[in-house]
């Protein structure tokens, strides 16, 4: 089946440096993917949706120019969020379709715990 | 807009015991997708079920199953014979034609020895 891979899984870093994540389908070509993001006991929101080849969509309210996405191939985009500060610590979760499945489910990475201190 | 509500914030059953999970949507779309997703401790989200908004047959998985009625705009997942293993969260998805998912706030499931 579909497997997606997001790494780092965790991650500690100090306020005001950059984390990359990666979210990589491993088996499957993806012209789109998703960055949700979860507030401990929280439900999970949506940040934006990534397209391959071209800008990513940001949904209300996130800061484009502090999450910086990248969906450089079709098979992986990264997450970078840029001048960290603990208020970014959260759980960031991609998920990914299959292209040319537009009516399937999606894949989920299996999610990167940031940590900023 | 699209909406997902679980209305349970937190449910506790004794193992053994069956357990109803509801999920209630709101879309304009008359196309559109319902998910069911696990997420144990670990964090990992665990796809169980996708149903399309034209299939309103009920579906049987093992201890799972999942009541859809578009009538009521609902998608109930029951869990029968609980087990301490099926302590998680779990959250109730939608997915219209625009193709983003809105989740519900998820509900969490604590099954006691």
């Amino acid at each position: 089946g579909a497997v997606v891979s997001q790494h780092p899984s965790r991650v500690i870093c100090k306020s005001g440096t950059s984390v990359k994540i990666e979210c990589r389908s491993l088996d499957f070509q993806a012209t789109t993917m998703f960055w949700y993001r979860q507030f401990p006991k929280q439900s999970l929101m949506l940040m934006a949706t990534s397209n391959e080849g071209s800008k990513a969509t940001y949904e209300q309210g996130v800061e484009k120019d502090k999450f910086l996405i990248n969906h450089a191939s079709l098979t992986l985009s990264t997450l970078t969020v840029t001048s960290a500060h603990p208020e970014d610590s959260s759980f960031y979760i991609c998920s990914a379709r299959e292209q040319g499945r537009a009516n399937y489910g999606y894949t989920f990475g299996s999610g990167t715990r940031l940590t900023v201190v | 807009a699209q909406k997902v509500t679980q209305a349970q914030t937190e449910i506790s059953v004794v193992e053994k015991e069956d357990v109803t999970l509801d999920c209630v949507y709101e879309t304009r779309d008359t196309t559109y997708y319902l998910f069911w997703y696990k997420q144990p401790p670990s964090g990992e989200l665990v796809f169980l079920i996708r149903r399309n908004s034209f299939d309103e047959q009920n579906e049987i998985s093992g201890r799972y199953s999942w009541n859809f009625q578009k009538s009521t705009s609902s998608f109930n997942f029951t869990i029968t014979a609980s087990q301490v293993v099926d302590s998680a969260v779990y959250f109730c998805a939608l997915k219209g034609n625009a193709g983003k998912s809105t989740f519900g706030d998820g509900t969490t499931l604590t099954v006691k020895p």
